[in-house]
């Protein structure tokens, strides 16, 4: 079993919908939570950076984590066609800039 | 100011070969990370280097080394190739003990 499982999708959307994305894990050591959007042939760009439980909002984008489920969740509020890509979220015990323990990312397509 | 930058973009190699890909991390970073990406997967971390040493590893052979120079710059090696070593090998780069990780758009490297 993986520490971070992630649906790959894809997943399909109109534009202007409301894309939810989510993750699940098993270790409960983790404490710091992220995503990351990634386009095709780039490297990952963070989005969202969330510490323990709780709702963090930046935008049209909000982040949701449930420790006590071991549950996260990106929410995409008013997607854009520019919002496609592959969206992963990634993990960490420390907070300290160390090891991130990503999932296998969720390919988002918007479209007109 | 530049970002994470990396060199090669992209590499072609044959099994049994060795291969050094360079990585120059965002200016006031000290702290860099290389991540393999294999197709359809989320980033795996490999290693982290602060101060021109190895900090912390995962899960990956001796043949994936590594070195940091006194401008924080740092390269990967990998010796004596697999076909399983195909990838985008990302580096990301932070100030010491700071979460927030930035990555290089990565090398992509064929090993035939």
């Amino acid at each position: 079993q993986k520490e971070v499982e992630q649906d790959p999708g894809p997943l399909s959307v109109p534009e202007g919908a409301i894309v939810s994305l989510n993750c699940t894990y098993s270790n409960s050591a983790f404490q710091y939570f992220m995503w990351y959007r990634q386009y095709s042939r780039k490297g990952p760009e963070l989005l969202m950076y969330t510490y323990s439980s709780g709702n963090k909002e930046d935008g049209r984008f909000t982040a949701q984590v449930d420790k006590s489920s071991k549950y996260i969740s990106l929410f995409i509020r008013d997607s854009q066609p520019s919002d496609s890509a592959t969206y992963l979220c990634a993990m960490d015990v420390t907070g300290t800039a160390s090891k991130l323990t990503f999932g296998t990312g969720t390919r988002l397509q918007v479209t007109l | 100011d530049a970002g994470v930058t990396q060199s090669p973009t992209h590499l072609i190699k044959t099994r049994g070969q060795q291969v050094t890909l360079r990585c120059s991390p965002k200016s006031g970073h000290d702290t860099v990370s290389w991540y393999q990406q294999a197709l359809g997967q989320g980033p795996q971390f490999i290693f982290q280097y602060y101060e021109e040493e190895e900090r912390q590893r995962g899960n990956f052979p001796d043949r994936f080394s590594g070195h940091q120079f006194p401008n924080y710059s740092s390269e990967l090696n990998v010796n004596a190739l697999l076909l399983g070593d195909s990838a985008l090998y990302l580096c990301a780069s932070s100030p010491d003990r700071v979460e927030t990780q930035y990555f290089g758009p990565g090398t992509r490297l064929l090993v035939l």
